[in-house]
């Protein structure tokens, strides 16, 4: 059984550009959060998805928004990017119904801004 | 925001002794889990207390939750090198948000 993946792995972009992390939550899963992570800090929220909708939103600005897909695969996107967003963004899925709220996270993506 | 602070903020100890974390956290929780991070890559959860719970063993683990106090500790019994990580505790209240703690960073010297 397949836990959390993402991708990609590494990423390096420059300001001002966007990007697009992607999630594949584990099997029988169908809640997706997304979290960032700075160096040296805990993960933040900034939001989750579930039946394809943003349920739960953290204190991000517009520029980060995401989507769920039918298979509750999950992508996040960050426009005009700032050098302030280089962190770890986790992605972590769950299952609603189990009321536990247990979030399994995949390996993250690092994003470096230039 | 943070809404949780571990203490201490770095714990270094031998191989075979018992490390000790402590949560402390704001506002009002449905459950309080336990994650371990290793080397800046994906959390790991090892275990959740609901916030009926007082205590919850798992392995080596033992947690406690006092509400009054709005505190938790995690005991990592016999540590091992293995151990060594970052450990964070998160609080669940409303609607499956989830909010971190800044976390415990936790040397075991073989």
């Amino acid at each position: 059984d397949a836990g959390v993946t993402q991708s990609p792995t590494h990423l390096i972009k420059t300001r001002g550009q966007q990007v697009t992390l992607r999630c594949s939550p584990k099997s029988g899963h169908d809640t997706v959060s997304w979290y960032q992570q700075a160096l040296g800090q805990g993960p933040q929220f900034i939001f989750q998805y579930y039946e394809e909708e943003e349920r739960q939103r953290g204190n991000f600005p517009d520029r980060f928004s995401g989507h769920q897909f039918p298979n509750y695969s999950s992508e996040l996107n960050v426009n005009a990017l700032l050098l302030g967003d280089s962190a770890l963004y986790l992605c972590a899925s769950s299952f609603t119904g189990t009321g536990h709220q247990t979030q399994y996270f995949g390996p993250g993506t690092r994003l470096l801004v230039l | 925001s943070q809404q949780g602070e571990e203490d201490p903020q770095a714990l270094s100890i031998q191989e075979g002794e018992n490390a000790t974390m402590n949560c402390s956290y704001k506002t009002s929780i449905n459950n309080l889990q336990w994650y371990r991070q290793n080397s800046g890559r994906g959390l790991v959860h090892l275990i959740l207390i609901r916030s009926n719970e007082r205590e919850k063993h798992s392995g080596r683990l033992r947690v406690t939750l006092d509400t009054s106090k709005k505190s938790s500790s995690l005991l990592i019994t016999a540590s091992r090198a293995a151990d060594t990580a970052s450990y964070f505790c998160a609080t669940t209240g409303g609607y499956q948000k989830v909010t971190f703690g800044i976390g415990t960073k936790l040397q075991v010297i073989p």
